[in-house]
């Protein structure tokens, strides 16, 4: 079945850096795009960024664009999410998540892991 | 951006139906996912393309979409179905491409 666990989460200084991983299991990594989703602390879901199953092509929202960069390595099947100049408002619960659709993408989630926690503070 | 809307919560009586609305500016043109997340675990895929269930969910879950509203139907609600629903689009046309409903948190009475 499929398995996505995410790590690397923890607390870092506004201003700091930090990188999520997203180990994949259970079906064929690299034949198919990945999304990150933060989920700040009892609010709702925002979409953070998505790869192409190839890492050829790569999207993410304005606002995070030059902050935020999504790679993965289908050699070790991990999806990963490089973060930098943190603030408070990066503070969430980030899930990656899989794509339905092989090759291509469906823009939706059928899978997800349960999340890592970024908290940024001094 | 686009902007979807979902009302904060809705309440049912167990064994009745209920319905989870999501609007926004002409949503029937688009394709409506929605998630079921129950506290402390992550968001869960119950109905994609509008009105498909992924394997696994129950027929009890159904959707259907037109015009400005979207809506996530649950028959015969169970004290399990009780859970925070988000619908999402993609809208190819704005930023961000992919759009989150504010979520329903829906109580079972």
């Amino acid at each position: 079945q499929v398995q996505l666990v995410e790590s690397g989460g923890g607390v870092v200084q506004p201003g700091g850096s930090l990188r999520l991983s997203c180990e994949a299991s259970g079906f064929i990594f690299s034949t198919f795009g990945m999304h990150w989703v933060r989920q700040a602390p009892g609010k709702g879901l925002e979409w953070v960024a998505f790869i192409w199953y190839d890492g050829s092509q790569k999207y993410y929202p304005d606002s995070l664009k030059g902050r935020f960069t999504v790679s993965r390595d289908n050699s070790k099947n991990i999806l990963y999410l490089q973060m930098n100049s943190l603030t408070a408002e990066d503070t969430a619960f980030y899930y990656c998540a899989k794509d339905r659709l092989g090759y291509t993408t469906s823009h939706y989630f059928d899978h997800w892991g349960q999340g890592t926690l970024v908290t940024v503070s001094s | 951006s686009y902007v979807l809307t979902q009302p904060p919560s809705v309440s049912v009586a167990r064994g009745q139906a209920a319905r989870i609305i999501c609007g926004g500016d002409n949503i029937g043109g688009k394709t409506v996912h929605w998630y079921q997340q129950k506290p402390g675990q992550a968001p869960v895929l119950v109905v994609y393309d509008d009105s498909d269930r992924p394997s696994g969910i129950p027929e009890r879950f159904s959707g259907s979409n037109s015009g400005n509203t979207a809506t996530l139907t649950i028959s015969r609600v169970e004290a399990g179905d009780e859970a925070d629903y988000y619908c999402q689009v993609l809208d190819s046309n704005s930023d961000p491409l992919l759009v989150f409903g504010g979520g329903t948190k829906l109580t079972v009475l």
